[in-house]
């Protein structure tokens, strides 16, 4: 079975550091990596992709993708106290089951706490 | 990106009762898929909904709790039914959009079955 590991957290920063969340998962042959932001209470809003290893840069935001070692995070520069949400991590794999597609397998997410 | 609405946005049913959602995409898409995100825990996938063939539902999933209809290539409807507590939840509609196919999601539908 295809797991996303991420730690739950809370993890708390104070405005204006550089927060960074960490995600591990399973499936070897993943292609894609997705990182959403959820606000209490509503949907997942997709922040950053990456498909190949190494950095990518967005604004505030980095991704970081290292496939040999099954690990993606992501850097948050310059928190602000509009980051705090939950942050998912979400792997694209192709799913033998079900519709025999190519599927998202999501981490528990981790909520971010930026302070003032 | 793409616009997603799903109605209703929120519902409180009675045990034994069923409840439909909507969800409405603002350009067609080939493929809708439905999602559970039950208190505190992340996202799972209920079934995948293509136009003009059955849904496919994932493991711990069946059709007579959740059917699926897809009418169209921009609309699709999940039914809870028979509703118990334990199917208090948020159900997300989502899609795929774009070259490289990123997935978004509607704004959700929170129901409390009491």
């Amino acid at each position: 079975q295809k797991e996303v590991e991420q730690n739950s957290g809370p993890l708390s920063v104070p405005e204006g550091a550089i927060a960074s969340l960490n995600c591990t998962y399973s499936d070897r042959g993943s292609q894609s990596f997705f990182w959403y932001r959820q606000y209490s209470g509503k949907s997942p809003e997709l922040i950053m992709s990456i498909y190949s290893n190494g950095d990518k840069e967005d604004g505030r935001f980095t991704a970081q993708l290292n496939k040999a070692s099954q690990y993606v995070s992501l850097l948050i520069r310059d928190s602000q106290p509009s980051d705090s949400a939950t942050y998912l991590c979400a792997v694209e794999g192709f799913a033998y089951s079900g519709a025999g597609s190519y599927q998202l397998t999501f981490g528990k997410g981790t909520k971010l706490s930026v302070i003032p | 990106s793409a616009v997603i609405s799903q109605k209703p946005s929120r519902d409180i049913c009675q045990r034994g009762t069923s409840l439909t959602i909507q969800c409405q995409v603002d350009s067609q898409v080939t493929m809708m898929f439905w999602y559970r995100q039950q208190p505190g825990q992340s996202l799972t996938l209920i079934a995948t909904a293509n136009q003009g063939s059955e849904a496919t539902y994932e493991s711990g999933f069946v059709i007579d709790k959740f059917p699926i209809s897809r009418p169209n290539l921009t609309f699709s409807t999940l039914t809870v039914s028979n509703m118990s507590p334990e199917d208090s939840s948020i159900y997300l509609c989502s899609v795929r959009r774009g070259v490289q196919e990123t997935q978004y999601f509607g704004p959700g539908t929170r129901l409390l079955v009491l």
